[in-house]
Formats: C-alpha cells, structure tokens, sequence
C-alpha cells in the first residue's frame, strides 16, 4: 500500500464547478499536510499547507481528518486555470516529505 | 518565482557515458534536495543535504551520488548512464530544518538510450 493515496482522476468539470479531492495516508505519525500544483511538465508548486482546524485561501479549502488519515482539497468556482495535478504530500518526519501520484484536473469552457 | 535552476533542461544520451545533472539555488537555502519523477506518478526522494558538506540518501534506491561543496550549488551525478535512469529529475530547496515548504526546480528530462 502507498504512503499517500489519490484518485488519479483525470476529474473532467466544467468552468464554474465545484470539485473535492481526497487524499489518504497511511503513517499516523505524519506531522504536516500540504497540497502542491503541478503544471503539464512543470515543477511542483505549494498551494496551500493543511491545518487541523481546516483552512480557507480565496476558492481553495483544505480539510485535515487525523482521526481518519483523510486530507481534502475543495475548490470552488473552477477556472480554466485551475487545470493541473494537485499533489498530496505528506510529512512524515523532519526530512521526510512523502508525495501522492497526484490527481489531474480539466476545467472546460 | 523561486530562484532554482537546473541544467540541462534535456538531455538525451547514450549506456555508459558519466552525466552531472546541475542545480544552483540563490535564496541561501540550508536544505537541499533530489527527487525523481516518472510520467504521471509520484516524486521519490533519492538524496538530500541539510547544508555544506551534508548528503544523505533518500527512500528511493539510487546509483546516483551527489555533494555539496557550497551552500547554492547541489549536483548529482550517473557515473554511467543506463535506460533504466530515463526519467525527470527535480531539484528542490527550503529555507530551513523546519520550514516545510519546498521549492521546486524546473527539471531535467533525462532519456538514457
């Protein structure tokens, strides 16, 4: 089993939708959350950190679950530069940051 | 924009031959790292480096070696070069220990025929 799972999509919306991505781990140990954005032949990008009490970035809301080892990403209002792979990752010690395969998304007009 | 940069962006090659893959950072970054990242699956780490003269292996096997000499510089190194290496390497760097977030180089695509 991964560290850090993700449905791989690809999530296919129309402009304006709404779209939830989950994310799983494994290690209860693991100490911060964070989803990156990754381009088409791009390098990774933070998008946002992940805070237990769930935290809000304009269209972007991201939920943490210790309890259940379940990290989500909502956003809303989707734009057509919205389209990437977003990444769960996942920090499990000091210096070990565990990425997901990432989950891809097309926004259409 | 994060001030990492990485060449070549490309390199095409043959068995055998000895490739350096270079990475520079100029925002004096203490920690250091290497990932590898094959089409559509998730980032391995294969070395990292908590600072000048520190290098430690990652979770993913490697026959890759890396240095670092000086605080911007971390280059990693194939002695020779085989297919199974074909893959995109990423570079990254953050500020400290403790600071979580990562900043990526652009990548080198290295196809190994």
């Amino acid at each position: 089993r991964k560290e850090v799972e993700q449905d791989p999509g690809p999530f296919n919306v129309p402009e304006g939708a709404t779209v939830a991505f989950n994310c799983t781990y494994s290690n209860s140990a693991s100490q911060s959350f964070f989803w990156y954005r990754q381009d088409c032949r791009k390098e990774p990008k933070l998008l946002m950190s992940v805070y237990s009490s769930g935290n809000e970035d304009g269209r972007f809301t991201a939920q943490l679950n210790r309890a259940s080892q379940y990290i989500s990403l909502l956003i809303r209002d989707s734009k057509l530069s919205d389209s990437a792979t977003y990444l769960c990752v996942v920090r499990v010690r000091r210096n070990d940051m565990r990425f997901g395969a990432g989950t891809r998304l097309t926004v259409k007009p | 924009e994060a001030d990492i940069y990485q060449t070549p962006r490309y390199l095409v090659i043959g068995t055998g031959k000895k490739i350096t893959l270079e990475c520079s950072q100029t925002m004096g970054h203490d920690k250091m790292y290497w990932y590898q990242q094959d089409p559509g699956m998730e980032l391995h780490l294969i070395h990292y480096s908590y600072g000048v003269n520190s290098t430690e292996k990652g979770d993913l096997s490697s026959e890759s070696t890396v240095s670092r000499i000086r605080t911007e510089h971390f280059p990693l190194t194939l002695e020779s070069a085989r297919p199974s290496h074909t893959s995109q390497y990423l570079c990254a760097s953050s500020r400290t220990r403790t600071s979580d977030e990562q900043f990526f180089g652009p990548g080198t695509r290295l196809t190994v025929l």
